[in-house]
């Protein structure tokens, strides 16, 4: 089936430097993957969906300039974490599909990330 | 846009029992919705999923109803187990100018007593 494979799984960073994540598709191509973003004991928000070639689109309340995106292949995707503070201590998770919208979302393993 | 519903939060069951979550979506042209299972730190799993011109779906223990023009779905699993312990979300989603967005359901704790 259908792997996405994401690293770290988890890291520990100082607070000011920046952490990059990666999510691959590694049997498939994903034109589109998505960052998620969750909470202990809450569901998963996404962040924003990244586009192969073009600009992520960002949710609403998500800095663009602080989660920098880059989808550089269609089985490649990259979330930055620039500055990063304790605040954005969290379990980020990263999917894609395989096919079209009403196929299955694959997920990542996650990375947890903390910022001390 | 899409605004999806879960309850219950937390369900306690014993070995053997069913349970039964149920979601709400808000936009009727939504047509696609997973079940996805979490355990603890990992990756959510696809468990089940379902499409809109389709009424109900079983795999073994596990089934999903949909109801279009109540906008609600539902998941049962019957004969449960301890290892089906885990926070469980639905999802709805269509196709829009973004291409797939998915919205997810709050989630479910479940808690399967031996």
């Amino acid at each position: 089936g259908a792997v996405v494979s994401q690293h770290p799984s988890r890291v520990i960073c100082k607070s000011g430097t920046s952490v990059k994540i990666e999510c691959r598709s590694l049997d498939f191509q994903a034109t589109t993957m998505f960052w998620y973003r969750q909470f202990p004991k809450q569901s998963l928000m996404l962040m924003a969906t990244s586009n192969e070639g073009s600009k992520a689109t960002y949710e609403q309340g998500v800095e663009k300039d602080k989660f920098l995106i880059n989808h550089a292949s269609l089985t490649l995707s990259t979330l930055t974490v620039t500055s990063a503070h304790p605040e954005d201590s969290s379990f980020y998770i990263c999917s894609a599909r395989a096919g079209s919208y009403n196929s299955p979302l694959h997920f990542g393993n996650g990375t947890r990330l903390t910022v001390t | 846009g899409e605004n999806v519903e879960q309850h219950p939060s937390t369900l306690s069951v014993q070995e053997g029992d069913s349970a039964v979550i149920k979601c709400t979506y808000s936009d009727s042209a939504s047509n696609y919705f997973p079940w996805y299972k979490q355990e603890l730190g990992k990756r959510p799993q696809l468990i089940i999923d379902i499409r809109s011109n389709v009424g109900e779906k079983k795999d073994q223990r596990i089934a999903v109803t949909l109801n279009k023009t109540a906008k609600h779905f539902s998941l049962h699993i019957t004969e449960t187990q301890p290892e089906d312990s885990a926070v469980y979300f639905c999802a709805a989603s269509k196709q829009n100018n973004a291409g797939n967005m998915l919205t997810f359901g709050g989630g479910t704790r479940l808690m399967v007593k031996p």
